[in-house]
C-alpha cells in the first residue's frame, strides 16, 4: 500500500500477557520511529530507527517494552507483562532518510492497545 | 517528555471564521511542524518551518515562528467544518534532529 500500515488496528489483552504490535513503512522510507499517545496528549516518543538499527531507544519507558527492525523495513513493537498503564494507541511513522526530503513523518493510524 | 504546550488547549469557532494556535517550546529547534490528527485517525503532517524562516504560508495556513521567544503559531482561514480536528506542533531539537518531539495539542471545533 500506498502509506503506513499497522496492525492489529485494536488489541485487548489481560495484565501480564505478552504484545506485539507491527508496523509496515512506506517503501523506500529508511527512518522509522515509534510513539505513544494517551487520551487527550500529544504522541510521546518511544524509539527511532535508521535502517535495521535502533538510532535513539530513549523513549523505551523499562525493559518490558522492546522494538525490533531486522530487514531494515516492518518492525515490531514488544511489550512484555503488560500493565494497565501500558493502555494507550501506539503510532507508527516512517521519513525519507535524515537530511532528505522535507523532514515530515507519515502516520499510520495506529495500534490501539488495551489492557484489562 | 513533552516539548511544546499548546494554546489553548480548546477552541471553538464557526464556520468562516480564521482559528489561531499558539506553541511554545523549550529547547533550540532546527525545525518546527504542524499536524493534524482527526478522531481515532493517525496524524497528518500540515506544513514545516526551518528555524531560519519567520513565516510561512500553505493554503489555508499561515505559520509563524518566534526563535527568540521559542514561540510558534499556526492560523487557519475561513474555518470550515471540515477542519475540526485536534493540531499538534512538533519540534525537531538541535542534537536530536532524529525525532519529533510532540505538543500537547490543541482541539479545535468549527461549527456550521
Amino acid at each position: 500500500g500506498a502509506g503506513v500500515s499497522q496492525t492489529p488496528s485494536n488489541k485487548v489483552t489481560e495484565k501480564g500477557k505478552y504484545v506485539e504490535l507491527r508496523c509496515d513503512p512506506i517503501s523506500g522510507h529508511t527512518a522509522l520511529y515509534w510513539y505513544r499517545q494517551s487520551l487527550g496528549q500529544g504522541p510521546e516518543f518511544l524509539i527511532y530507527f535508521q535502517g535495521t538499527g535502533a538510532a535513539d531507544d530513549s523513549g523505551l519507558p523499562n525493559d518490558r517494552f522492546f522494538a525490533v527492525r531486522p530487514e531494515g523495513s516492518v518492525s515490531t513493537l514488544k511489550i512484555q507483562r503488560t500493565e494497565r498503564g501500558d493502555s494507550a494507541v501506539y503510532l507508527c511513522a516512517s521519513s525519507t532518510p535524515l537530511g532528505l526530503g522535507t523532514g515530515e513523518l507519515f502516520f499510520g493510524e495506529g495500534s490501539r492497545l488495551t489492557v484489562l | 517528555s513533552q516539548q511544546g504546550e499548546e494554546d489553548p488547549q480548546a477552541l471553538s469557532i464557526q464556520e468562516g471564521e480564521n482559528a489561531t494556535m499558539n506553541c511554545s517550546y523549550k529547547t533550540s529547534i532546527n525545525n518546527l511542524q504542524w499536524y493534524r490528527q482527526n478522531s481515532g485517525r493517525g496524524l497528518v503532517h500540515l506544513i514545516l518551518i526551518r528555524s531560519n524562516e519567520r513565516e510561512k504560508h500553505s493554503g489555508r495556513l499561515r505559520v509563524t515562528l518566534d526563535t527568540s521567544k521559542k514561540s510558534s503559531s499556526l492560523l487557519i482561514t475561513a474555518s470550515r467544518a471540515a477542519d475540526t480536528a485536534s493540531y499538534f506542533c512538533a519540534t525537531a531539537n538541535t542534537g536530536t534532529a532524529s525525532k519529533l518531539t510532540f505538543g500537547t495539542g490543541t482541539r479545535l471545533q468549527v461549527t456550521l
